[in-house]
């Protein structure tokens, strides 16, 4: 089945610091990926997509470019900010055709916290 | 409305209770999904409801856990003779249509049970 690993945090950064999230999956086909956000007491945002390989999704200065090579979507920001800090959650979509194919499949989350 | 809703926002129930989750997506959306977040761990898919099409029920974890949407309106996620184990937040996502990936998400229900 699909899956998706990201790494683990707390990540803490300071402000203006260069960020990167990784995210690795599984998947038969070709599914869609994504990056979701949730900032604290909020629900959970799309942050950026992409539908197919080599395609960069960017939103907010973020960035996440889908490597079918390498099975990966690493998130990166060059300057993050005090209001970046919230909880990332990588996620995919599809992969095969069938039942059921597009529900997200979600990494575990990573806590990000910038400070001043 | 703007967003997908949900209600209540936080249920403390006891063990064996019944619980019902509602949710109400944006207007149009076809597709529905439930998903449910355990402390610590990543969301976990639990049904998908699309149109009028038989709805997929392959991510419910047991069958004290049922689920209904009446068209393409609201639904409810019930959970039957509760569990501590089911205390998380449940979280309800809508989208355009079944081809639109792109899916929005409620607020979520905090489920505690005692």
């Amino acid at each position: 089945g699909n899956s998706v690993t990201q790494m683990e945090g707390p990540v803490t950064l300071s402000e203006e610091a260069f960020l990167t999230i990784n995210c690795t999956y599984t998947a038969t086909g070709y599914p869609s990926l994504f990056w979701y956000v949730q900032y604290p007491g909020e629900g959970l945002q799309l942050l950026l997509k992409a539908t197919k390989a080599d395609d960069k999704g960017s939103n907010k200065g973020f960035e996440a470019t889908y490597r079918k090579e390498t099975t990966s979507f690493h998130l990166e920001k060059g300057s993050v900010q005090v209001s970046d800090s919230a909880v990332y959650f990588c996620a995919l979509s599809g992969g095969y055709s069938g039942a059921g194919s597009y529900q997200l499949t979600f990494g575990k989350g990573t806590k990000l916290s910038v400070i001043p | 409305g703007a967003g997908v809703s949900q209600s209540p926002s936080n249920k403390v129930t006891e063990k064996g209770k019944d619980v019902e989750l509602r949710c109400d997506p944006i207007s149009g959306h076809t597709a529905l999904y439930w998903y449910r977040q355990r402390l610590g761990q990543g969301l976990e898919f639990l049904i998908y409801f699309q149109g009028n099409s038989a709805p997929d029920k392959s991510g419910l974890p047991s069958d004290r856990f049922s689920a209904e949407r009446t068209g393409e309106s609201v639904s409810t996620l019930t959970i039957q003779r509760t569990q501590q184990e089911d205390s998380a937040v449940y979280l309800c996502a809508s989208s355009l249509s079944q081809g639109a990936y792109e899916q929005y998400f409620g607020p979520g229900t905090r489920l505690t049970v005692t």
